[in-house]
């Protein structure tokens, strides 16, 4: 079984900094890992994922996110926030099974002030 | 060109009613998915499908049943709406199933408000 916890339901950063989103997975298996993005009523946009290759992901927007094994860890991270960046991110976590599920995190909605 | 596309976008409907929503792929995937987003946007997966085969079934109540008459479709009907069944239903599709490897591409949603 996977899980994956999203610390902070809520981030506020000033436009021009630095942005972190927290995700911490469970997994039995060497997982799948992916940031998706909602903006609002909108669907769920993918931003970038982990497939056991480079730890070190770049995504779209300039987003980038790292995969530490030891930490259990996918966060994500943008070196200078924009008001674009304003939205819903969701962490994912997938198995390799022929049947695996994509679970998602709760969500952290991200404010982005001037 | 919408990848994925879902019809209608606002279903308003009463309560013991049955609703449809379609969704439809052009992305030439044979994998589609329905996921349900409460309102305190928690994303589940409902079912998902491969070459019309049933690969997914979540624990749901068999008052949904989702229909895939091709590998471009995959449509979701609700019978005896209830109040609780109001959310946000989202259609995907990816590219095969190997596991989760592969990135999944979402509709725009349908909310579905039931009163």
């Amino acid at each position: 079984a996977q899980s994956v916890t999203q610390l902070g339901s809520h981030v506020s950063v000033s436009e021009g900094a630095l942005v972190l989103l927290r995700c911490n997975y469970s997994s039995s298996v060497p997982p799948y890992l992916f940031w998706y993005v909602q903006y609002p009523n909108q669907g769920l946009q993918l931003l970038l994922k982990y497939t056991s290759a480079a730890t070190l992901v770049k995504g779209i927007n300039g987003f980038e996110a790292e995969f530490k094994k030891s930490e259990t860890s996918f966060h994500l991270t943008k070196p200078s926030a924009h008001m674009s960046d304003a939205a819903e991110y969701f962490c994912a976590v997938s198995g390799s099974g022929t049947a695996s599920k994509l679970t998602f995190g709760t969500g952290t909605r991200l404010q982005v002030t001037l | 060109d919408t990848a994925v596309s879902q019809t209608p976008k606002y279903l308003v409907t009463q309560m013991g009613n049955d609703k449809s929503i379609k969704c439809e792929q052009n992305l030439g995937h044979d994998t589609m998915y329905w996921y349900k987003q409460d309102s305190k946007k928690f994303l589940k997966i409902m079912f998902s499908y491969n070459n019309k085969e049933l690969i997914i079934n979540e624990t749901v109540p068999n008052r949904f049943s989702p229909k895939s008459p091709d590998k471009a479709h995959l449509n979701l009907h609700i019978n005896s709406l209830e109040l609780g069944d109001s959310a946000v239903y989202f259609c995907a599709s990816s590219q095969g199933l190997a596991g989760g490897r592969y990135e999944q591409y979402f509709g725009p949603g349908t909310r579905l408000t039931v009163t």
